[in-house]
């Protein structure tokens, strides 16, 4: 079974500009959530989609947005970039979520940004 | 709100020697507890996870780890370390009553010396 896929694995903007970021779960799974990775924050969560629908949502502006299509397929979308945005961002995908516990979730490689 | 504290932001072992990575939680509900490790360049791993079922949990490559309501803690180890082991680890919560939401820590970086 492959694996969760992200593209692309590094991508360099300029501040101002807007940046799409793209995640392809693995085969049945319909969850699917967005992670921002920085030396001095750690890993944040971003936003959870499932079925479509955002389920969750962590504390980001709302210059960070998200979709999922009908084949579980997820973007993120950066608009108005600024130097902190710099980081590598993880997609994570996992199945059904079960009552009382959380199914495990499988991480892509990451998407490096960097925003000069 | 929960939250995870992981008390050493790095910890150097030699090969072959014992590995303690201390992981403490705070939930407000029953959670679920999952230890990731990342290599250089690369995505979370899952090593374990505990969802309420036995207490002490084994995992991949050796790893384990015990789950301790009275202490609140999660402390990943393994009895005899090996180079490849030679990465950061996150201790992670999944509280229900949180939406499922995970909630890393800080992570911990494993230096092994040969």
């Amino acid at each position: 079974k492959a694996g969760v896929t992200q593209t692309p694995r590094y991508l360099i903007k300029t501040r101002g500009q807007q940046v799409t970021l793209s995640c392809s779960p693995i085969s049945g799974h319909r969850s699917v959530s967005w992670y921002q990775q920085t030396p001095g924050q750690g890993l944040q969560f971003l936003f959870e989609y499932f079925s479509e629908t955002q389920r969750n949502k962590g504390n980001f502006p709302g210059r960070f947005s998200g979709r999922q299509f009908s084949n579980s397929r997820s973007e993120m979308n950066v608009s108005t970039l600024e130097l902190g945005d710099s980081a590598l961002y993880l997609c994570a995908s996992s199945s059904l979520i079960t009552s009382g516990a959380r199914d495990e979730q499988f991480f892509g490689p990451g998407t490096r940004l960097t925003v000069l | 709100a929960q939250s995870v504290t992981q008390l050493d932001s790095h910890v150097s072992v030699s090969e072959g020697t014992p590995v303690l990575l201390r992981c403490n939680y705070s939930s407000s509900y029953s959670p679920s507890l999952f230890w990731y490790v990342q290599h250089p360049n690369k995505g979370l791993q899952l090593l374990l996870k505990y969802t309420s079922a036995a207490t002490l949990v084994k995992g991949i490559n050796g790893f384990e780890a015990e789950f301790k309501k009275s202490e609140t803690s999660f402390h990943l180890t393994k009895p005899s370390a090996h180079m490849s082991d030679a990465a950061e680890y996150f201790c992670v919560v999944s509280d229900p009553n949180a939406g499922n939401m995970l909630t890393f820590g800080g992570g911990t970086r494993l230096m092994v010396k040969p």
